[in-house]
């Protein structure tokens, strides 16, 4: 694909239910990251990946948060019990290495009822 | 730590008048700085980055950014405003922790343009 892709655009789901957000990033792209923007604010960072491997976790709000990249291309954040407090945009963006451009989605939403 | 501040959360601009959005960033290592723009229902397009080359930096769109380190400012400029350049902009700093990967995002500029 000529972009990073997520899905679904659109989550609907009631809290106490697990989600699953996918991102598929630019074809190659060694590096893969998680953000999550809440309305009216600007992305902040959750994880990130080199190959399959979390180089860094630490904007994961907590334990029901996680992330995995297992093939090194797609990941997939996992949001277990799902809270209101957890709605926001979530976006994905890749990097060809390390430290390099990050390339965004168009992010999915999220709406806890 | 680094971050930035988006002095203004909405600027408004008629059509083929000059665009000032402003950013002030705080670092103590020489910053990487970006800026971004989200236009509805689409993802985050990087319009410049300045990564310690020239101070002035010349974008897509005809978008310009200037690093002035005495005043820690990057602010985003455009001779003309075109209505196709009404969007959210987002200054944005790499972090010096983490191997440089993280970045850290401005609250954003909504940017409105009136015929």
């Amino acid at each position: 694909g000529a972009g990073v892709s997520q899905s679904p655009r659109y989550k609907v789901t009631k809290r106490g239910q697990d989600v699953a957000l996918r991102c598929d990033p630019i074809s190659g792209h060694v590096s893969l990251y998680w953000y999550r923007q809440a309305l009216g604010q600007g992305p902040e960072f959750l994880t990130y990946f080199n190959y399959e491997a979390q180089q860094d976790k630490s904007g994961l709000p907590n334990d029901r948060f996680s992330a995995e990249r297992p093939e090194g291309s797609i990941s997939t954040l996992t949001i277990q019990r799902t809270e209101q407090r957890d709605s926001a945009m979530y976006r994905c963006a890749s990097s060809f290495t390390p430290g390099e451009t990050q390339y965004f989605g168009p992010g999915t939403r999220l709406l806890v009822l | 730590a680094q971050s930035v501040t988006q002095l203004d959360s909405h600027v408004s601009v008629s059509e083929g008048t000059p665009v000032l959005l402003r950013c002030n960033y705080s670092s103590s290592y020489s910053p990487s700085l970006f800026w971004y723009v989200q236009h509805p229902n689409k993802g985050l397009q990087l319009l410049l980055k300045y990564t310690s080359a020239a101070t002035l930096v010349k974008g897509i769109n005809g978008f310009e950014a200037e690093f002035k380190k005495s005043e820690t400012s990057f602010h985003l400029t455009k001779p003309s405003a075109h209505m196709s350049d009404a969007a959210e902009y987002f200054c944005v700093v790499r972090s010096a922790s983490g191997g440089y990967n993280k970045l850290i995002f401005g609250a954003g500029t909504r940017l409105a343009v009136h015929p």
